[in-house]
């Protein structure tokens, strides 16, 4: 079946614009995951949702990043103002909760921000 | 310091070696113990994950976790070239916010033919 998928795979904007990115997780996951994975980094987070509701947004770094997922499935993340700092790879993860006391998140192939 | 060091590497070995893998960690909550591998310009996928402490073994590859030590290991066994990759650990509770993962920084591996 279909993984997570991520669009665009590269954005290049200038400082100061705004770009959304988009994320489509695997049909039936109903949790979704935004990291953000600089260059040399591991992935950090960013934010989860569980349907549609972000239950933690505690890695959004500032107020200028703001994602949603309206209907419980595709989620936007969406950055305001761009800054050169923002240049990083967008990953998102989507995992089904059922009743395992484990569950895997699979990565999407993730956005190549850079701003210029 | 952060919650989860990982030696960024570069790591190079020829074709057949046996890799070892490792991250240290300083968070005793930590519960479940990952290691993900990460081809160039994709997203990581899960190799292995253990629960707690022990052994878990897959085909060519190992990964130990001694929690008394707050470190984790992945061995590889006759690697391919196609076992390169950059190699990230990761790490998430078990209760609280047991849906964020805390990712090293990725070792770069390089198999030679």
């Amino acid at each position: 079946g279909a993984g997570v998928s991520q669009t665009p795979s590269n954005k290049v904007t200038e400082k100061g614009k705004y770009v959304e990115l988009r994320c489509d997780p695997i049909s039936g996951h109903t949790a979704l995951y935004w990291y953000r994975q600089s260059l040399g980094q591991g992935p950090e987070f960013l934010i989860y949702f569980q349907g549609t509701g972000a239950a933690d947004d505690s890695g959004l770094p500032n107020d200028r990043f703001f994602a949603v997922r309206p209907e419980g499935s595709v989620s936007t993340l969406k950055i305001q103002r761009t800054e050169r700092g923002d240049s990083a790879v967008y990953l998102c993860a989507s995992s089904s909760p059922g009743q395992q006391t484990y569950n895997e998140q699979f990565f999407g192939p993730g956005t190549r921000l850079t701003v210029l | 310091q952060k919650e989860v060091e990982q030696d960024p590497g570069p790591l190079s070995v020829p074709e057949g070696a046996i890799v070892s893998l490792n991250c240290t960690y300083s968070n005793s909550a930590f519960q479940y113990f990952m290691w993900y591998r990460q081809y160039s310009r994709k997203g990581p996928e899960l190799l292995m994950y253990t629960y707690s402490s022990g052994n878990k073994e897959d085909g060519r590859f190992t990964a130990q976790v001694d929690k008394s030590s707050k470190y984790i290991s992945l061995f590889i066994r006759d690697s391919q070239p196609s076992d390169s990759a950059t190699y990230l650990c990761a790490m998430k509770r078990e209760r609280g916010s047991n849906y964020k993962l805390t990712f090293g920084k990725g070792t770069l591996l390089t198999v030679n033919p």
